[in-house]
């Protein structure tokens, strides 16, 4: 089972690049890192996913170094409405145990 | 389409009284999760379904716990005899499949308060 560890909580102004770093040491060849948001009141949302090197979307990069061994998600310029827990998630083929772990509360200040 | 759908969205409940949580998956998805999460917690993975096949029961917390998934579409989660320890946010998650990339999405999730 590839557990996670991630920073508990950051703060950023607004405007600001943040960088979450998810440490996941026992990554299996046939996982995928996965990030999600989750709002207050609301079910986590995906955000990105990638399997190695760097995938960039819409909203966000995700960087994984050659290792696999840790993730970073990389959010622009945020804004206040960025505040949010973001997880980071690594699945295994068929998996039947998934371990979000507790998470990273950003907090994006005025 | 409709998102995944969740009922009901709060639930108050007396200690010792069982009570059942359901889950509307969106259509197509093979695969459905159920999750746990306490007050300003991380979520807590019960136990997930892929199809009509037997669920891998490990995730839950105690034999007070079951689940079941009918026609391979909607899930119901049963808590008897609930404690407060139960308390928490009761999240579903769909998807197409469990090959561990796919996207998961969750419902809004069952507020439970046990009294």
């Amino acid at each position: 089972l590839a557990k996670t560890t991630q920073p508990i909580s950051m703060d950023s102004y607004e405007g600001q690049e943040v960088n979450i770093t998810c440490s996941h040491n026992n990554i299996a060849t046939n996982d995928y890192i996965t990030w999600y948001q989750q709002f207050p009141s609301q079910g986590p949302r995906f955000i990105i996913q990638g399997y190695k090197t760097k995938v960039t979307n819409e909203v966000a990069s995700l960087f994984i170094p050659a290792d696999r061994k840790s993730s970073t998600l990389s959010l622009p310029r945020v804004s206040l409405s960025d505040t949010a827990v973001y997880y980071c998630l690594v699945a295994q083929t068929g998996a039947n145990n998934l371990f979000f772990g507790t998470g990273t509360r950003l907090t994006v200040i005025p | 389409g409709a998102g995944v759908s969740q009922s009901p969205s709060n639930k108050v409940t007396e200690k010792g009284k069982d009570v059942e949580l359901r889950c509307d998956p969106i259509s197509g998805h093979t695969a459905l999760y159920w999750y746990r999460q306490s007050l300003g917690q991380g979520l807590e993975f019960l136990i997930y379904f892929q199809g009509n096949s037997a669920p891998d029961k490990s995730g839950l917390p105690s034999d007070r716990f079951s689940a079941e998934r009918t026609g391979g579409s909607v899930s119901t989660l049963t808590i008897q005899r609930t404690q407060q320890e139960d308390s928490a946010v009761y999240l579903c998650a769909s998807s197409w499949g469990t090959s561990g990339r796919e996207t998961q999405y969750f419902g809004p999730g069952t507020r439970l308060l046990v009294l």
